[in-house]
């Protein structure tokens, strides 16, 4: 079954608004990860967070989890039109790391526009 | 540093046709990841490999597709024969050190594949 789940699937703003993406799982991890894809392009990591964070900045990017609802949330602030682009969060299963190393669970990602 | 390559970027071929996918890792990585992402569906995995060795194989779909990483060094990912399903864009990603407790896989930018 699907490690990650995103919602909103798509989601269209203007230039200088916050865009909020959320992400759940469901099995227990060892991190997770938030990947940006520009169209046509490949993906680009934008931030690791550890099982025992519950926040993270980088940038204009804040990124939160929280593992009792298995559940994390990727803020883009003050966006520009150069953040338009597929946001994915992918989960490195805990079983999978001590077993097999790591491999990454993608969700179906949030299609993101940023209106100039 | 170079990043991870992949080539051919894209590739059209004939239902029946074969093709091979080339990664190149980022040097000293030992870890090797393929994954694709079909009809604009979830990133899945396909396989890992650890230096030369396959660690994890459960994504491969079917024994149409073959992988193999001679030397630890690049992989490649043949397609034989092609089947119209197998369209959509073949991600490699590498990372360090499986011992770590957390790290990041660094994507190359993929390669189109389209089968008429």
């Amino acid at each position: 079954s699907q490690q990650g789940e995103e919602d909103p699937q798509a989601l269209s703003i203007q230039e200088g608004e916050n865009a909020t993406m959320n992400c759940s799982y469901k099995t227990s991890i060892n991190n997770l990860q938030w990947y940006r894809q520009n169209s046509g392009r490949g993906l680009v990591h934008l931030i690791l967070i550890r099982s025992n964070e519950r926040e993270k900045h980088s940038g204009r990017l804040r990124v939160t989890l929280d593992t009792s609802k298995k559940s994390s949330s990727l803020l883009i602030t003050a966006s520009r039109a150069a953040d338009t682009a597929s946001y994915f969060c992918a989960t490195d299963a805990l079983s999978s790391f001590y077993n097999q190393g790591g491999k990454l669970i993608f969700g179906q990602g949030t299609e993101l526009s940023v209106k100039p | 540093e170079a990043g991870v390559t992949q080539f051919p970027s894209h590739s059209v071929i004939e239902k029946g046709q074969t093709v091979t996918l080339r990664c190149d890792p980022i040097s000293g990585h030992d870890n090797l990841y393929w994954y694709r992402r079909v009809m604009g569906k979830e990133i899945k995995f396909l396989l890992h490999f650890v230096k030369e060795s396959k660690q994890d194989e459960s994504g491969m779909p079917n024994n149409r597709f073959l992988a193999e990483r001679t030397g630890g060094t690049y992989s490649t990912l043949k397609v034989q024969p092609a089947e119209l399903e197998d369209s959509g864009v073949y991600f490699c990603a590498s990372s360090q050190d499986r011992t770590y407790a957390s790290y990041e896989q660094y994507f190359g930018p993929g390669t189109r594949l389209t089968v008429t």
